[in-house]
């Protein structure tokens, strides 16, 4: 088993709808959680950054981190086509950078 | 210009070669780190440097090297090519706060 699951999709929406993307885990130790957003053909960009449990909202996105039942998710509110990319959920525990990653999930929104 | 840089952007190769994948960056980090990415696998570690004088290996390091030429530099070998060396290679930094910013990636094809 995975340390960190995440859903492959791939994900179809229509433009202006709520999207949710999910990520399980199993490592108790994980205090850090992120999302991260790449587009194809380029980097990792850091999208949403959160300690421990509980919300964080940017604009249109918001992070939700449950360690009670060891679930992670990132909603997107009013999608656009531009959000079209694979998000791909990370986390990390108390000493170190090592970041243990999901294996992404495909976006597109569409039209 | 780009605070992570990494070149070659593409490369193909032929098995048994050696070569160097290089990243450069202006981001001021002491961490920097090597991850490969793979459909369906997500990002592995290969290797990571927490500053100049200190090399760790990561989940996936056998048959890689690497050499931390200065803060700012951190090059990463492939001794003997292989086919399943095939992958997007991601050179990364972070600051204190453990976000990690990702350079745009290498495309290496051996054949």
């Amino acid at each position: 088993q995975k340390e960190v699951e995440q859903d492959p999709g791939p994900l179809s929406v229509p433009e202006g709808a709520i999207v949710s993307l999910n990520c399980t885990y199993s490592n108790s130790a994980f205090q850090y959680f992120m999302w991260y957003r790449q587009y194809s053909r380029k980097g990792p960009e850091l999208l949403m950054y959160t300690y421990s449990s509980g919300n964080k909202e940017d604009g249109r996105f918001t992070a939700q981190v449950d360690k009670s039942s060891k679930y992670i998710s990132l909603f997107i509110r009013d999608s656009q086509p531009s959000d079209s990319a694979t998000y791909l959920c990370a986390m990390s525990e108390g000493g170190g950078n090592k970041l243990t990653f999901g294996t992404g999930t495909q976006l597109k929104v569409e039209l | 210009d780009a605070d992570v840089t990494q070149t070659p952007r593409n490369r193909i190769t032929k098995t048994g070669k050696r070569i160097m994948l290089e990243c450069s960056q202006t981001k001021g980090h002491d961490r920097m780190y090597w991850y490969r990415q793979d459909p369906g696998l997500g990002l592995q570690l290969i290797y990571y440097s927490f500053d100049v004088k200190d090399i760790n290996k990561g989940e996936i390091s056998d048959g890689y090297s690497v050499s931390r030429q200065a803060q700012a530099k951190f090059s990463l070998s492939l001794e003997s090519a292989i086919p399943n060396q095939t992958a997007l290679y991601f050179c990364a930094t972070s600051d204190p706060g453990r976000k990690q910013f990702f350079g745009p990636g290498t495309r290496l094809t051996v054949l």
